[in-house]
């Protein structure tokens, strides 16, 4: 089975302009949840999608924001960027709806952002 | 809120040493709790999980125990390899709200040497 893939996998944007990451989950997976990596702020939730709805969504402001669609894909967007938005992307699939549950990540979108 | 404290690194061991990380963890209720490793240059990939109290998840000679007393979930292993060399990561999913999410310690960093 395959795993999670996200696309592109690396990406450089200039500050200012906005950036949509995608995620495909894992066959089956019906939630998809987001993580920013970073040095200092080391790993933190986005937020998580389970059919098309989201369902819980971390401290970041709303310039990040995501869908989710009919197949379980998602995309998530950050619109006009900041310095501090260049990080690692984490885009993870679970399997069980209740939550709880064990996630499955790929191999993340390396943003820079000059 | 939930919160998750690990041991820092960088922890540097001889290859066929004894492997300890600490984790503990502040939580409300009974969360799940895993441990995620990550190398170089990839996402995170699940080793570990427990679901509730003094459950054992164990895996390619990892294990961990779920020690509600002590609120800690340490990872250890007999006998590190060099390719045991990554960066560690200790996470819980929170008790309530019927969502996937992941609250990640610090990470740390594991070099084995031959």
């Amino acid at each position: 089975k395959a795993g999670v893939t996200q696309t592109p996998r690396y990406l450089i944007k200039t500050r200012g302009q906005q950036v949509t990451l995608s995620c495909s989950p894992i066959s089956g997976h019906r939630s998809v949840s987001w993580y920013q990596q970073t040095p200092g702020q080391g790993l933190q939730f986005l937020f998580e999608y389970f059919s098309e709805t989201q369902r819980n969504k971390g401290n970041f402001p709303g310039r990040f924001s995501g869908r989710q669609f009919s197949n379980s894909r998602s995309e998530m967007n950050v619109s006009t960027l900041e310095l501090g938005d260049s990080a690692l992307y984490l885009c993870a699939s679970s399997l069980l709806q209740q939550g709880r549950d064990e996630q499955y990540f790929g191999p993340g979108t390396r943003l820079t952002v000059t | 809120g939930d919160s998750v404290t690990q041991m820092e690194g960088p922890v540097t061991l001889s290859e066929e040493a004894f492997l300890t990380i600490n984790c503990t963890y502040t939580a409300t209720g009974y969360p799940s709790l895993f441990w995620y490793v990550q190398y170089p240059g990839e996402g995170l990939q699940l080793l570990l999980k427990a679901t509730k109290a003094d459950d054992k998840g164990s895996n390619k000679g990892f294990e961990a125990t779920y020690r509600k007393e002590t609120t800690s979930f340490h990872l250890e292993k007999g006998s590190v390899q060099v390719s045991d060399s990554a960066v560690y990561f200790c996470a819980l999913s929170p008790f309530s709200g019927g969502y996937n999410k992941l609250i990640f310690g610090a990470g740390t960093r594991l070099a084995v040497h031959p």
